[in-house]
């Protein structure tokens, strides 16, 4: 069981937007903002899309953005496209003392 | 560029050890704290170590005691000397460098396969 709680799957078609949520707790996403979301695609290393919340890193297409409410980071793509099909991942720093870091289970994004 | 390349995967035997290497070029190695993740096939991204720059080290309580993460900011190199291995550590482990301000990982390696069967 992941520390962190993401859907398993959602989908949208091309063009549309969707919302991929994170919840946590406030040890970890409801207490600091340090709360990152990773794309990989199959047989590829994750790469960075999101960090510190909202913030995207240079290169990062701006249809990418990322919020926060309480113990809950949402991870919204808009405009999609067919390469955005991938399996995105959450992450968070912690005050755990067993942990420093800790990931969501991953949401498989089917572009329909 | 900015390139971090894994070695020292392999086939291991249950109990047995083996030691990772992760080669870091195009940054200042010394300057940034480093990770150890991994992905077991078909499962999600599990954080494995980290590494600060002072040396301080963290690890989850699946692995403590029987991993250590260490660098060599020399060789610009990371470490993870992995013993006690079982079943569940089988997966690919990325390394990564965390964020020069701030707690993410920015750049990946494309990561080395760790199987652990008899």
């Amino acid at each position: 069981q992941s520390a962190l709680t993401q859907p398993a799957s959602v989908s949208g078609s091309p063009g549309q937007s969707i919302t991929i949520s994170c919840t946590g707790t406030s040890s970890d996403v409801g207490g600091y903002n340090y709360v990152s979301w990773y794309q990989q695609h199959p047989g590829k290393a994750p790469k960075l899309m999101i960090y510190e919340v909202s913030n995207r890193p240079s290169g990062v297409s701006n249809r990418f953005s990322g919020s926060k409410s309480g113990n809950t980071a949402s991870l919204t793509i808009s405009g999609l496209q067919a390469e955005d099909e991938a399996d995105y991942y959450c992450s968070s720093y912690t005050s755990s003392s067993t942990l420093y870091v800790v990931f969501g289970g991953g949401t498989k994004l089917t572009v329909l | 560029e900015v390139q971090l390349v894994e070695s020292g995967g392999g086939l291991v035997q249950p109990g047995g050890s083996l030691r990772l290497s992760c080669a870091a070029s195009g940054f200042t190695f010394s300057s940034y704290d480093m990770h150890w993740v991994r992905q077991a096939t078909g499962k999600g991204l599990e954080w494995v170590s980290a590494i600060g720059t002072a040396g301080d080290t963290y690890y989850p309580g699946s692995v403590k005691g029987r991993f250590t993460i260490s660098r060599e900011n020399a060789k610009n190199s990371l470490y993870l000397q992995m013993n006690s291995l079982r079943a569940g550590d089988t997966a690919v482990y990325y390394c990564a460098r965390n964020g020069r301000f701030g707690e993410y990982m920015d750049v990946w390696g494309q990561g080395t396969t760790v199987t652990v069967s008899s």
